[in-house]
């Protein structure tokens, strides 16, 4: 598709599981973002991909949170022992540019996966 | 990264121009303002960014103060679709990538 892609649109778990969330960014994109949005609030920031690697992962809130991009496409946001409080839209975002000198591209955002931990 | 303040919500009449405001005084030199809108149910959208000169595009203007502490982005006919929240955001120009920081943006409320 066009767009950057997110899977599933809903999730419903339960306290303790264990979740995954899926995002398909736009083909030749090398940068990939995660984002967290609570009900009211902006999105906050998670974690940035360059290629395979995590570049920067300091918005992850705790070790219950992980995410990979194996081979610098498709990327996975995994959940342990979800909580309550995990309850968000997760948001998925990809640009152009990652590392390296040069002006920041575009962001483009999925439509988001909403976590709902019950 | 400087931080932004924007009005929590603004209203607009279908057809009018809308002008929202941001504040951003501690902006440095090599950051630019980045403009993005989220609609309800929907992930943010990218609107237009600048450094210090004023922009356009075809989806709206962008007017930065000659001291670059304030900016704003301007819908020129605003239409019921460009309800959403905007969010105003500060961003340097070599930061290597594009993680964004959020605030809570102006509610952009357009009615008929």
């Amino acid at each position: 598709g066009a767009g950057v892609s997110q899977t599933p649109s809903n999730k419903v778990t339960e306290k303790g599981k264990y979740v995954e969330l899926r995002c398909d960014p736009i083909s030749g994109h090398t940068a990939l973002y995660w984002y967290r949005q609570s009900l009211g609030q902006g999105p906050e920031f998670l974690i940035y991909f360059q290629g395979t690697g995590a570049a920067d992962d300091s918005g992850l809130p705790n070790d219950r949170f992980f995410a990979v991009r194996p081979e610098g496409s498709v990327s996975t946001l995994k959940i342990q022992r979800t909580e309550r409080g995990d309850s968000a839209v997760y948001l998925c975002a990809s640009s152009l540019t990652g590392t390296g000198t040069g002006e920041i591209t575009e962001a483009f955002f999925g439509q988001g996966t909403r976590l709902t931990v019950v | 990264d400087a931080k932004t303040t924007q009005p929590p919500s603004m209203d607009c009449a279908e057809g009018r121009a809308a002008n929202l405001p941001c504040n951003h005084s501690t902006i440095s030199g090599n950051e630019y303002v980045y403009w993005y809108r989220q609609i309800h149910s929907q992930g943010p959208q990218y609107i237009i960014h600048g450094l210090k000169n004023n922009e356009t595009n075809e989806m709206a203007s962008l007017i930065i103060t000659e001291d670059r502490k304030s900016s704003t982005l301007i819908l020129p006919h605003a239409t019921l679709r460009d309800t959403a929240v905007y969010y105003c955001i500060v961003k340097p120009r070599n930061s290597g990538y594009s993680t964004l920081t959020f605030g809570k943006g102006t509610m952009l409320l357009v009615s008929p």
